[in-house]
């Protein structure tokens, strides 16, 4: 059982350049989570996915798009990368939203835009 | 999600007991308390949650104050791993229409000395 995977595990991009992160998850799980992680920071939601073809806005959507067309995998795009976006990339599903509910994670993707 | 207040770094030696406290003066009596953890380098992990009552697992214990404002993770004897961010966070258990994911702080830092 893999849980929750990320690919790439790590990428150079220049500035300008495009991307897609994508996260896949064999738990059958309904919700997924794309966060972002800077330095000494928490994590902060960017987009996520309530169930197959629905994506929302997170706390810091500006500059990525997400796609959900199948229930296990969440992918996360960068149309046009800036430093800015420099960061962990980290992934997250669960079974349900409620608080009764535990998430799963990923094991980061870092982004490195030059 | 209501806010959390938890200390900036915490240092413990190997093999004894570990208390990590954390504030929540404005729970709702739906909220669930949990708690996440991330290791160096790694994604979160989940390590419990719980509502009104104190929780065992094979992680850690939570003990949640009478008039739930307060809690306090406990590690019952500290091992080098559990070097990592502690994350204390609320989440609702009845999530009106939102899926909004986990709201991170900041974290205590735990720097366990051998």
């Amino acid at each position: 059982n893999a849980g929750v995977t990320q690919t790439p595990k790590f990428r150079v991009l220049k500035t300008g350049q495009s991307m897609t992160l994508l996260c896949a998850q064999d738990m059958n799980h309904e919700y997924m989570y794309w966060y972002r992680q800077d330095p000494g920071m928490g994590l902060r939601l960017i987009h996520y996915s309530v169930g197959e073809g629905t994506t929302a806005k997170g706390e810091v959507p500006d500059g990525y798009n997400v796609s959900r067309l199948k229930k296990q995998n969440f992918l996360l795009g960068l149309e046009s990368a800036a430093p800015s976006q420099t960061s962990v990339y980290f992934c997250a599903s669960s079974y349900y939203y409620t608080g009764n509910t535990e998430a799963f994670f990923g094991q980061g993707t870092r982004l490195t835009v030059v | 999600d209501a806010k959390t207040t938890q200390p900036n770094s915490m240092e413990s030696n190997e093999e004894e007991p570990v208390h990590l406290p954390c504030n929540h003066s404005t729970i709702s009596g739906t909220d669930y308390i949990h708690w996440y953890r991330q290791l160096p380098s790694q994604g979160p992990e989940y390590v419990i949650h719980g509502l009104t009552s104190n929780v065992n697992n094979r992680m850690a214990s939570l003990a949640i104050a009478e008039d739930r404002k307060s809690s306090t993770l406990i590690l019952h004897r500290a091992t080098l791993r559990d070097a990592a961010v502690y994350y204390c966070i609320l989440r609702d258990s009845y999530s009106g229409g939102g899926a909004d994911g986990l709201t991170f702080g900041k974290g205590t830092h735990l720097i366990i000395q051998p």
